[in-house]
């Protein structure tokens, strides 16, 4: 089946880290993306993975991929009043050409 | 290098109406594919574009179709449309599927 779950809410000191979590359920999966979103906006690609990696890190993001629990997490080094916003987690099914998508988790930085 | 474009950003139809919705993907992505993204059920896929054929089709009623030109650009419609249709849609594109990238997303009010 597809499914892939998020925690709804996450707060944060400004300047902390922030680690972001999920699990998805389709082992076929080829790539993990995640996505911000802020309001009244589209989708903006942060970073991805391939299902073969078990991280890739990109200037302040850190993905880490495990695989055998099918558990991937998004950290957010020194995280800033701008990284406000909701963090979708999704999974890309290449057989099937489309993304499945978490419900968000809504990242919440205060001073 | 421009990025996706939908039009147009904002639509506010009656119940029983039908709309179009238009996509320009970036220069080069031939794949399209469409999101609706509700309070409710978050995003959920609708269909997949690639070279003016539909290679795969989300679980939404007939009332909502798509096309690809051969330009790329593509349209969907939603005809009949109903209260539960208000959402935001999103386009996105690719060109080997692995990147994903969003456009701004039309959003549809019915009323």
């Amino acid at each position: 089946g597809e499914d892939v779950e998020q925690s709804l809410f996450l707060s944060v000191r400004e300047g902390d880290s922030s680690v972001i979590n999920c699990t998805y359920t389709d082992s076929s999966s080829t790539y993990l993306y995640w996505y911000k979103q802020e309001p009244g906006a589209g989708l903006q690609l942060l970073t991805y993975i391939f299902s073969n990696m078990d991280m890739k890190q990109d200037q302040r993001l850190t993905v880490l991929l495990n695989k055998k629990d099918k558990h991937l997490s998004l950290r957010i080094a020194d995280t800033q009043t701008g990284d406000s916003a909701i963090y979708f987690c999704a999974e890309f099914t290449g057989g099937y050409n489309k993304l499945i998508f978490g419900a968000g988790t809504r990242l919440a930085v205060h001073p | 290098k421009a990025g996706v474009t939908q039009t147009p950003r904002y639509l506010i139809k009656t119940r029983g109406q039908q709309v179009t919705l238009s996509c320009s993907p970036i220069s080069g992505h031939r794949s399209v594919s469409w999101y609706q993204q509700t309070p409710g059920q978050g995003l959920q896929f609708l269909f997949e574009y690639f070279s003016e054929t539909q290679r795969n089709k989300g679980n939404f009623p007939g009332r909502f179709s798509g096309r690809q030109f051969s330009n790329s650009r593509s349209e969907m419609n939603v005809s009949t449309l109903e209260l539960g249709d208000s959402a935001l849609y999103l386009c996105a594109s690719s060109s080997q599927g692995n990147e994903q990238f969003f456009g701004p997303g039309t959003r549809l009010t019915v009323l």
